[in-house]
């Protein structure tokens, strides 16, 4: 089973800066990997796909990095929108599995 | 539009069983492989089944093989999540989602509420 550990748990931030949230791997998934928005009260929105591919809809401010065992989302000049929780995800063969999430709040 | 509507939740004692119901719509639902994923109160989410397309091909978390059944009709375009043998620990919102072309979950319903009471 591949686990994926996200940090930091909580990121502080104002509303312009730059968010950076990593995703590690505990072996090498290649670009399997996927990014997940959940606000309050909210179903998850699926953000990037195959490591560093916006899905439909999602804004350029979105980015998404990395191969092997190291990814990281990056969201430019954070909107007011954007404060939430955030998940990395993997697929191996029969199973899924999801990081344990990162929040992003306002400072 | 893609649209996932679960149902079915609600308050039950620990032991009894429950049956959960997503009505898919906005896409030809038997042409995808669909999930459930659940996230207890406060918590992250944990993946807990997949179905095939076909229905003949199902996958389970382990905490929860032996226990729940994930079933579709694909006439009626509804995904099921059959809970037998429920836990205090099963309490949470159930999603269903869309498998993706890219090995993700594309599209998510809003989620329904099992409370599983001691």
């Amino acid at each position: 089973e591949v686990l994926l550990t996200q940090s930091p748990a909580t990121l502080s931030l104002s509303p312009g800066e730059r968010a950076t949230v990593s995703c590690r791997a505990s072996q090498s998934v290649n670009n399997n990997l996927a990014w997940y928005q959940q606000k309050p009260g909210q179903a998850p929105r699926l953000l990037i796909y195959e490591a560093s591919n916006r899905a439909t809809g999602i804004p350029a401010r979105f980015s998404g990095s990395g191969s092997g065992t190291d990814f990281t989302l990056t969201i430019n000049s954070l909107e007011p929108e954007d404060f939430a929780v955030y998940y990395c995800q993997h697929r191996r063969t029969d199973s899924w599995t999801f990081g344990q999430g990162t929040k992003v709040e306002i400072k | 539009q893609v649209r996932l509507v679960e149902s079915g939740g609600g308050l039950v004692q620990s032991g009894r069983t429950m049956t959960l119901s997503c009505s898919a719509s906005g896409f030809i639902f038997s042409r995808y492989g669909m999930h459930w994923v659940r996230q207890a109160p406060g918590k992250g989410l944990e993946w807990i089944a997949f179905i095939w397309a076909d229905r003949n091909n199902k996958d389970y978390a382990d905490s929860v093989r032996g226990r729940f059944t994930i079933s579709r009709d694909n006439a009626e375009s509804i995904l099921f999540l059959h809970l037998n043998s429920l836990r205090a620990d099963d309490t949470a919102i159930y999603y269903c989602a869309r498998d993706g072309a890219h090995r993700d979950l594309d599209y998510w319903g809003q989620g329904v509420l099992v409370t599983v009471s001691s």
